[in-house]
């Protein structure tokens, strides 16, 4: 069964630096989809950025940046220039190609120091 | 656009009662799913569907019933609550493809006392 670990329970960061939020994945697919989501105080889920398998190069979304190191089964989340909104929990997510459920991790909880 | 809508926000049973989870969405979505967050643990599968009348149980399913009359919505029902169903849940939707994002509604914090 896929399994998605989230090592740290917290992290936290001064306003302005750089934070790595790690993740790593346990499949014997080929093809699947992985996904960091973003949960403010509001509960709300915010997609931060997603990743393809297949594509070998890393994602990019403004500050947001992932690792992907599919030999390792690793993705992790890198924040640059840390701002006091982006203190929220991060889960991990992974998708299957061929099945349609998002299996998760136990997510991180970032704290933004000013 | 409203997204998915989700209601209530908050709600209080006690042991043994029923209620309905409301889920609606406007986009069209074909798979639509239900989780519950516990602290620790991420999110967790209750039920999900792939289309009007289709339905199958997830990870957690037991203590919980769904149906899926329409393409919008997608309520959950709760058939005797207990303590242990204490949790936040919340409705997702998206389209039947793997590469595309959930949309999650706003959740609902259950307490069952």
């Amino acid at each position: 069964a896929q399994t998605v670990t989230q090592s740290q329970p917290e992290m936290s960061v001064q306003e302005a630096e750089t934070v790595t939020l790690s993740c790593t994945y346990d499949t014997s697919e080929s093809d699947y989809y992985l996904f960091w989501y973003k949960q403010p105080p509001s509960r709300q889920m915010i997609l931060v950025i997603r990743q393809e398998a297949y594509k070998q190069q890393n994602a990019t979304e403004n500050r947001f940046s992932v690792n992907f190191q599919k030999a390792a089964k690793s993705f992790s989340l890198k924040i640059s220039d840390s701002q006091l909104g982006d203190a929220a929990m991060y889960f991990c997510a992974y998708k299957m190609d061929s099945n349609y459920q998002l299996i998760w991790g136990a997510g991180t909880k970032l704290i933004i120091k000013p | 656009n409203a997204g998915v809508t989700q209601t209530p926000k908050f709600q209080v049973l006690k042991t043994g009662q029923s209620m309905t989870l409301q889920c609606a969405q406007d986009m069209n979505h074909e798979y639509m799913s239900w989780y519950r967050q516990d602290p620790g643990m991420g999110l967790r599968l209750i039920h999900y569907s792939v289309g009007a009348g289709i339905t199958d149980q997830g990870e957690v399913p037991n203590g919980y019933n769904v149906s899926r009359s329409t393409t919008e919505d997608f309520p959950l029902r709760l058939l005797s609550a207990a303590p242990s169903q204490t949790s936040v849940y919340f409705c997702a939707s998206s389209y039947y493809s793997s590469r595309t994002e959930a949309f999650f509604g706003q959740g609902t914090r259950l307490t069952v006392v």
